[in-house]
């Protein structure tokens, strides 16, 4: 196990356009989360999932990003009709909530640029 | 509503100096505060936690909760501890245990040889 992956690592595209992010957790962990993180700026929650069920999802998140965790395995993000606010790192991390460690893993994340 | 603040975005210190990464944080509940680190081209990766009380790489952190701070110190700086700092707050509003994490604007520090 190599840790969080995310595809792609890289993503430019049009306003406008929508697009899908991808996050492959570490196998054990059962918790999943989507994070924002702009320049200059620490990363900023958007939702988190525990097995298939979506626990959380802030309130800062427009109805055009929605996310999904389909079998409790990998989840994505979507967003749709991208706008140049939008343009970020998006970070995913893992974490188990057996035990008492609840360490969150952060995968390199995918920087969109939207022009 | 919960929030971190770190005041200083940029910190220098000589190798062989102190140095202290200064974290305050706004909760109403009880904290679960965590200090991360970024090492250039490396992902963020947890540093040391509040409730393990451990030291890590030397940096240690102690929770003030009259002073809600989390501040990161280590005795004796190292050039291999540059890098980029944030403080995280762990704990929801809601007080969901080991939720969302709430990160501050993060410190770089540079230790100059």
């Amino acid at each position: 196990d190599t840790g969080v992956s995310q595809d792609p690592r890289h993503k430019i595209t049009k306003r406008g356009q929508n697009v899908t992010f991808r996050c492959d957790p570490i196998s054990e962990h059962n918790r999943l989360y989507w994070y924002r993180q702009t320049l200059g700026q620490g990363p900023e929650f958007l939702t988190y999932f525990q097995n298939e069920a979506q626990l959380e999802k802030s309130r800062l998140l427009s109805d055009r990003f929605s996310a999904e965790r389909p079998k409790g395995s990998f989840s994505t993000l979507e967003i749709q009709r991208t706008e140049q606010g939008d343009s970020a790192m998006y970070l995913c991390a893992s974490s188990s909530t057996a035990g008492r460690s609840y360490e969150q893993y952060f995968g390199p994340g995918t920087r969109l640029t939207v022009t | 509503a919960q929030r971190v603040t770190q005041p200083e975005k940029l910190l220098s210190v000589f190798k062989g100096a102190p140095v202290e990464l200064k974290c305050n944080y706004s909760y109403s509940g009880s904290p679960e505060l965590f200090w991360y680190v970024q090492y250039s081209r490396q992902r963020l990766q947890l540093l040391l936690r509040h409730i393990s009380r451990e030291s890590i790489k030397g940096f240690t952190a102690d929770l003030n909760k009259g002073e809600t701070s989390f501040h990161l110190k280590k005795p004796f700086a190292q050039e291999e501890d540059s890098a980029m700092y944030y403080c995280a707050l762990g704990r929801d509003a809601g007080g969901t245990s080991y939720g969302k994490l709430t990160f501050g604007q993060g410190t770089i520090l540079t230790v100059h040889p």
